[in-house]
């Protein structure tokens, strides 16, 4: 069964500094693997997605992940956070009904 | 091209009622899946459809449903609430079943007292 691990429920980091999300999952095979955020009363917006390829992958707002076989992990990071990203961050695994992580909550002190 | 709309964005409703929520994909897509996200449980998927078939279903009571109709649109109901089903639900939709990229409505924010 796939399944996802964030082990960070909060992270509180200053503005202006990099941050690094944790994410780990199980997966049978070459796993989908996804980042989304979510901001307070809204939905989900994809970050980015891992398929296959450059383990490395760039997304949107200036987030890339980074797909470690070898740790079964599929890290966040953004090398200079800005207050607007202070929002939830879903990791998941699989494919079109991807398996969600309990969520990384994001807070940018000024 | 206009996102994932649900209605209504939220609702408030007693023990024992029924509820329906309605979800429209983004124009073209096909396929919808809506998820339960509780602070308990997190983000949890509750069923899928496409062309007006239920293709998956998650570990849900039968009290939940859902349906779709041919434009894609598609609603799902709760019968006879609980406390517990206080949660926001949230629909889904990408182009095909087999597309591994979904789009995210904002959510309906059900209360049940």
């Amino acid at each position: 069964a796939q399944s996802v691990t964030q082990p960070d429920i909060h992270i509180t980091v200053s503005e202006g500094a990099s941050l690094e999300l944790r994410c780990n999952y199980s997966y049978g095979a070459t796993p989908y693997l996804f980042w989304y955020v979510q901001s307070p009363g809204q939905g989900l917006q994809l970050l980015l997605k891992y398929f296959s390829g450059d383990t490395l992958v760039q997304g949107i707002k200036g987030f890339e992940a980074e797909f470690k076989r070898s740790q079964s992990s599929f890290n966040l990071r953004k090398p200079s956070v800005h207050w607007s990203d202070a929002a939830e961050y879903f990791c998941a695994v699989g494919s079109y009904i991807p398996t969600f992580g309990r969520g990384t909550s994001l807070i940018v002190h000024p | 091209k206009a996102g994932v709309t649900q209605t209504p964005r939220y609702l408030i409703k007693t023990r024992g009622q029924q509820v329906t929520l309605s979800c429209s994909p983004i124009s073209g897509h096909r396929s919808v899946s809506w998820y339960q996200q509780t602070p308990g449980q997190g983000l949890q998927f509750l069923f899928e459809y496409f062309s007006e078939t239920q293709r998956n279903k998650g570990n849900f009571p039968g009290r939940f449903s859902g349906r779709q109709f041919s434009n894609s649109r598609s609603e799902m109901n709760v019968s006879t609430l609980e406390l517990g089903d206080s949660a926001l639900y949230l629909c889904a939709s990408s182009l095909q079943p087999s597309d591994n990229e979904q789009f995210f409505g904002p959510g309906t924010r059900l209360t049940v007292l």
